[in-house]
């Protein structure tokens, strides 16, 4: 499986300030995406990370509050815009890979934010 | 539509005694059935995964797995458990192989008493 590192670890940041989460793979993979996870609640998808075109954002999340790059196959940024306490989450990096028979997705380890 | 119950949000049990954590879905395909835990402050870490093979799925740390298509279930099972093993576990279901649209049961927590 592949080994997914994220940048920073934890943050604790100003409500109205933005904060760049960096996600970097091992290996070469088609499928990125971006889940938050806020407190104690499960994971919510926010966006497929195309590589070469734009990001594909699920309902209730825009490119404006959360800009997401794709330059290359093993690398993805996140950036929370304009921050406030709501923001506070667990945001979560993950590549996907088939795997055969099937489709599997493997999780970094997730940077913590704080918005105070 | 798809979607993922977890059945219970807290499950307690001693160290050493089996380990229920209940799941079911709902799917208008067939599902792939995933099993996630996430120790604390620790990213997911995929436990065991069923894809329409074996109806018994095997997984890591000696957890199983068991697809039951009439009661829709995919409850997750231990022998004995041990302290390593508290964290939060989540069933998820994936309809469509090769696609990104995992869909996340709310998580159960695990504590284990010693």
């Amino acid at each position: 499986s592949a080994v997914i590192s994220q940048k920073p670890s934890r943050d604790i940041c100003q409500r109205g300030t933005s904060l760049t989460i960096q996600c970097q793979v091992d290996s070469q993979v088609t499928m990125m995406f971006w889940y938050r996870q806020q407190p104690g609640q499960s994971l919510t998808l926010i966006a497929t990370a195309n590589q070469g075109s734009e990001a594909t954002y699920e309902s209730g999340f825009v490119i404006d509050k959360f800009p997401i790059s794709r330059p290359n196959l093993t690398f993805s940024t996140l950036t929370v815009s304009n921050m406030s306490p709501e923001d506070s989450s667990i945001y979560l990096c993950s590549v996907g890979q088939m795997l055969a028979p099937s489709y599997e997705q493997y999780f970094g380890p997730g940077t913590r934010l704080t918005v105070t | 539509a798809q979607s993922v119950t977890q059945l219970d949000s807290h499950v307690s049990v001693s160290e050493g005694t089996p380990v229920l954590l209940r799941c079911n879905y709902s799917s208008s395909y067939s599902p792939s059935l995933f099993w996630y835990v996430q120790h604390p402050n620790k990213g997911l870490q995929l436990l065991l995964k069923y894809t329409s093979a074996a109806t018994l799925v095997k997984g890591i740390n000696g957890f199983e797995a068991e697809f039951k298509k009439s009661e829709t279930s995919f409850h997750l099972t231990k022998p004995s458990a041990h302290m390593s093993d508290a964290a939060e576990y989540f069933c998820v279901v994936s309809v469509e192989a090769g696609a990104n649209n995992l869909f996340f049961g709310t998580g159960t927590r695990l504590t284990v008493i010693p």
